[in-house]
């Protein structure tokens, strides 16, 4: 069975600097997709970034950027020039048969 | 474009009681999938709805049902509630069942 874990309980960083939040898997597939998605305060879980195990290119989306290493099993999110908007529970997730799997949850907080 | 919608918001209900809750997908979107968020277990899968028909169910009692209509429009019910049953319940759609999922803001159910 598939698995995602987030090691990282809770995550700091200085407003307007750099983070990295990690995210591996466990599967046997060789085809799936990798999400981070972001729910903040207001409980909306919001699609932050996706990524297409079958791409070797690393997904982008503005200020967000994956680091995927399909090999290790590992999918990364960097937030770049950090805002107080992005503070929020950032959660990993693999989907299998049509159905998400979530990580644990990461909470990233953001010191002004 | 709206959003994914749900009602009720929020909802206090009684052991032993059932509650029904409804999730409006974005228009156009075929797929609707359900999660139970809680803290001590966090997302989980509970089931997939495509073309009026469930896909997928979670590993969750008989006492959790759902359904679809024909205007992709679905609800889940919940019979005999147990204290357990407290917890975010957040509705998803998608184009079909390929697509990334977006999310509505989820019912908040206290079972008391």
């Amino acid at each position: 069975a598939q698995t995602v874990t987030q090691s990282q309980p809770e995550m700091s960083v200085q407003e307007a600097e750099t983070v990295t939040l990690s995210c591996t898997y466990d599967t046997s597939e060789s085809d799936y997709y990798l999400f981070w998605y972001k729910q903040p305060p207001s409980r909306q879980m919001i699609l932050v970034i996706r990524q297409e195990a079958y791409k070797q290119q690393n997904a982008t989306e503005n200020r967000f950027s994956v680091n995927f290493q399909k090999a290790a099993k590992s999918f990364s999110l960097k937030i770049s020039d950090s805002q107080l908007g992005d503070a929020a529970m950032y959660f990993c997730a693999y989907r299998s048969n049509y159905q998400l799997i979530w990580g644990a949850g990461t909470k990233l907080i953001i010191k002004p | 474009k709206a959003g994914v919608t749900q009602t009720p918001r929020y909802l206090i209900k009684t052991r032993g009681q059932q509650v029904t809750l409804s999730c409006s997908p974005i228009s156009g979107h075929r797929s609707v999938s359900w999660y139970q968020q809680t803290p001590g277990q966090g997302l989980q899968f509970l089931f997939e709805y495509f073309s009026e028909t469930q896909r997928n169910k979670g590993n969750f009692p008989g006492r959790f049902s759902g359904r679809q209509f024909s205007n992709s429009r679905s609800e889940m019910n919940v019979s005999t509630l147990e204290l357990g049953d407290s917890a975010l319940y957040l509705c998803a759609s998608s184009l079909n069942r390929l697509y990334e999922q977006y999310f509505g803001p989820g019912t908040r159910l206290t079972v008391t």
